[in-house]
């Protein structure tokens, strides 16, 4: 099944902790990006990457980091967790066309609770 | 800087109801557009989109939306909801032009519950 799977589901850190959101899909796409989101904000972008090794910041990237090892995986990264990162957390991946990234799959998300 | 509005935050229809959501950009170029919904607890999904052609898209569901480009908007409609549509649904635009490639920007969101 072409899915988009995320990891962990469900967590809960204190401020200060480093973690790590795993993002995986099996679809090939070159395209995936990180979103979060929160209550009368909708979804916003953390990071993107066009392909292995090739990423760029989104609107809010300030706190995580990212990398593009291979192309099936696409880790979020935050390195010290504050409580402001409380959040849901989505990953998405598409292929790429002629107008750039396309239709977006996404993972189930990742909800997200720092102390 | 691009954005996207949606008008109602919640909505709470009788089923049978007709539905109409709003969505607005603020992008004068050429767009991308599309219409997410999120089921409660399931992901974000398509429900339609809009490249080019046709103004008036048809997606799954029965749900439908309107380019409207002299008016920068992509309205939602359907003509009779059911009980099955309460979920979240998002208008997200994607501008063509100005580096904008890969910058899927989403609105915050309409609430729809829909009562049997």
């Amino acid at each position: 099944e072409a899915q988009v799977t995320q990891n962990p589901r469900y967590l809960i850190t204190v401020t200060g902790k480093k973690l790590t959101v795993t993002c995986s899909q099996n679809m090939n796409h070159e395209y995936m990006s990180w979103y979060r989101q929160d209550p009368g904000l909708g979804l916003r972008q953390i990071y993107y990457s066009m392909n292995v090794e090739v990423t760029d910041k989104g609107d809010v990237p300030e706190g995580y980091k990212v990398s593009r090892k291979e192309k099936r995986n696409f880790p979020l990264i935050l390195e010290s967790p504050s409580p402001n990162q409380t959040s849901l957390y989505f990953c998405a991946s598409s292929l790429v066309g002629s107008s750039g990234a396309n239709v977006l799959t996404f993972g189930a998300g990742s909800r997200l609770t720092v102390l | 800087a691009q954005s996207v509005s949606q008008h109602n935050h919640h909505v709470i229809l009788s089923e049978a109801a007709s539905l109409e959501l709003g969505c607005n950009y603020s992008y004068g170029g050429t767009v991308n557009l599309f219409w997410y919904v999120q089921y409660p607890g399931q992901h974000l999904q398509l429900l339609l989109k809009y490249f080019s052609g046709d103004p008036l898209v048809k997606g799954i569901k029965g749900f439908e939306a309107e380019f409207i480009k002299s008016k920068f908007s992509f309205n939602l409609r359907k003509p009779s909801v059911q009980w099955s549509d309460t979920a979240e649904y998002f208008c997200a635009v994607k501008a063509l032009e100005s580096g904008g490639y890969n910058k899927l920007i989403f609105g915050a969101g309409t609430r729809l519950a829909v009562h049997p």
